[in-house]
């Protein structure tokens, strides 16, 4: 079983819609986890980060948390074309020493 | 600003030679790492270093070498024994080695074979 796993998609949304990307992890002394969003032929950029169970908002996106669960989601309202991208879920493992990256979802929004 | 530092953008390599690519961090990080992804595929671990003068090796360690000799520079040599070297490498860095803090990348070399 892989450390992080997310489904690779893609997933296709209308634009205006809420998009839903989900992880799951294995770990479960896992306390942090973050979410980058990857546009073709770039590298990653760092867009959410969460540390406690439950939900973060920041402006569109909402990161949750649910550690009884080993799930992680990351929600987009309001999704715009622009939106569309690879968004990649990692964290680190309970002991800190190694950090583990899904293989990433890809998001298409739909004009 | 505060960043990291990748050089080149795009890499040819011819057989048999062996190619550097640089990565340079003025964000003061203790951590910097490097990785490798594969055209629609996740991000795999190469090397990674926590403090100058040590490195581990990650999951695809074969055919690569790195050094870190001062704390903003962490160079990766990809040697002739890689045979399947066209990828895109990513430099990363973090700042306490193995806590709880994301890694932050750079722009990526794209390294393809003449």
């Amino acid at each position: 079983q892989k450390e992080v796993e997310q489904n690779s998609g893609p997933l296709s949304v209308p634009e205006g819609a809420i998009a839903s990307l989900n992880c799951t992890y294995s770990d479960r002394g896992s306390q942090s986890f973050f979410w980058y969003r990857q546009y073709s032929g770039k590298s990653p950029e760092l867009i959410m980060s969460i540390y406690s169970n439950g939900d973060k908002e920041d402006g569109r996106f909402t990161a949750q948390l649910n550690k009884a669960s080993q799930y992680v989601s990351l929600l987009i309202r309001d999704s715009q074309p622009s939106d569309s991208a690879t968004y990649l879920c990692a964290g680190p493992g309970y002991n800190f020493n190694k950090f583990y990256f899904g293989s990433g979802t890809k998001l298409n929004v739909k004009p | 600003d505060g960043g990291i530092t990748q050089s080149p953008k795009y890499l040819f390599r011819k057989e048999g030679q062996n190619v550097t690519l640089s990565c340079e961090q003025n964000l003061n990080h203790d951590a910097m790492y490097w990785y490798r992804q594969d055209p629609g595929q996740g991000l795999r671990l190469i090397y990674y270093s926590q403090i100058v003068n040590d490195f581990q090796k990650g999951d695809i360690a074969e055919g690569y070498s790195v050094s870190r000799e001062k704390k903003e520079s962490f160079p990766l040599t990809v040697t002739s024994a890689q045979k399947n070297p066209t990828a895109f490498y990513l430099c990363a860095s973090s700042t306490i080695p193995g806590s709880n803090q994301p890694q932050h990348f750079g722009d990526g070399t794209r390294l393809s074979i003449l």
